[in-house]
């Protein structure tokens, strides 16, 4: 069973960089025709997609973040990352890192990680 | 303002059957498949259809349709297990982005 996990500071300072690692366990990221993603939950709220990269390495960045966002992977760490610069309390928020999959026109978030709450705080 | 609109709240008795919407356009649910989540309690969200399927694990009281540019998620025999929010998501082309609904508080009473 393919299992994520997220790790990285729970507390950044504003103005600074944000970075989180998830970590992919019981199943390859590359060479896998899937999608891995970050998706993030402001306290009380929804759902924000923050982007993708795909096992060829091209990325998907959502255009309100792209900007200050990067992501990237480690094949050889079998990890993907998550880069945001210049961080303000908007960005305080519960990271979920996870899998997306495509099945036949449909595409959809089959594996997550357990999330992580980073907090943007001096 | 969530490019995708459902309601904010929903509620049934166990064992009823309730449904929930999600509204769009023609950039995004008229032209892409749509996935739901549900999310107990502020854990991580899981997949409970994408486009008309089930994924693995989901029970058969679970179903979707769509009309348009709205897609619904029926449950069926509704279990208090199924108290949970539950959001809609798909590609939206004008925006270049995922986007997902800002989600359906289901009250199971």
């Amino acid at each position: 069973q393919l299992q994520l996990q997220e790790s990285g500071p729970g507390l950044v300072k504003p103005s600074e960089t944000l970075s989180l690692t998830c970590s992919v366990s019981d199943g390859s990221i590359s060479r896998s025709s899937h999608y891995w993603g970050w998706i993030r939950q402001s306290p009380g709220k929804g759902l924000e997609w923050i982007g993708n990269i795909d096992d060829s390495g091209s990325k998907y960045y959502n255009p309100s973040l792209k900007s200050r966002l990067t992501i990237s992977a480690d094949t050889s760490k079998n990890q993907f990352s998550l880069k945001l610069i210049s961080v303000t309390a908007a960005d305080t928020a519960i990271y979920y890192c996870a899998r997306q999959s495509g099945v036949g026109a449909a595409d959809y978030y089959d594996y997550w990680g357990q999330g992580t709450l980073v907090t943007v705080s001096s | 303002q969530s490019a995708l609109t459902q309601e904010a709240s929903v509620s049934g008795t166990v064992g009823q059957k309730v449904t929930l919407s999600c509204t769009g356009n023609n950039n995004n649910i008229g032209s892409y498949a749509v996935s739901w989540y549900q999310q107990i309690s502020h854990g991580a969200p899981k997949a409970v259809m994408f486009g008309n399927s089930l994924p693995s694990g989901i029970p058969d009281r679970f179903s979707g349709s769509k009309s348009g540019t709205t897609v619904s998620l029926t449950i069926s025999g509704l279990q208090p297990e199924d108290e949970a929010v539950y959001y809609c998501s798909t590609w939206d082309y004008s925006l270049s982005a995922q986007v997902f609904g800002g989600g359906t508080k289901l009250t199971v009473l």
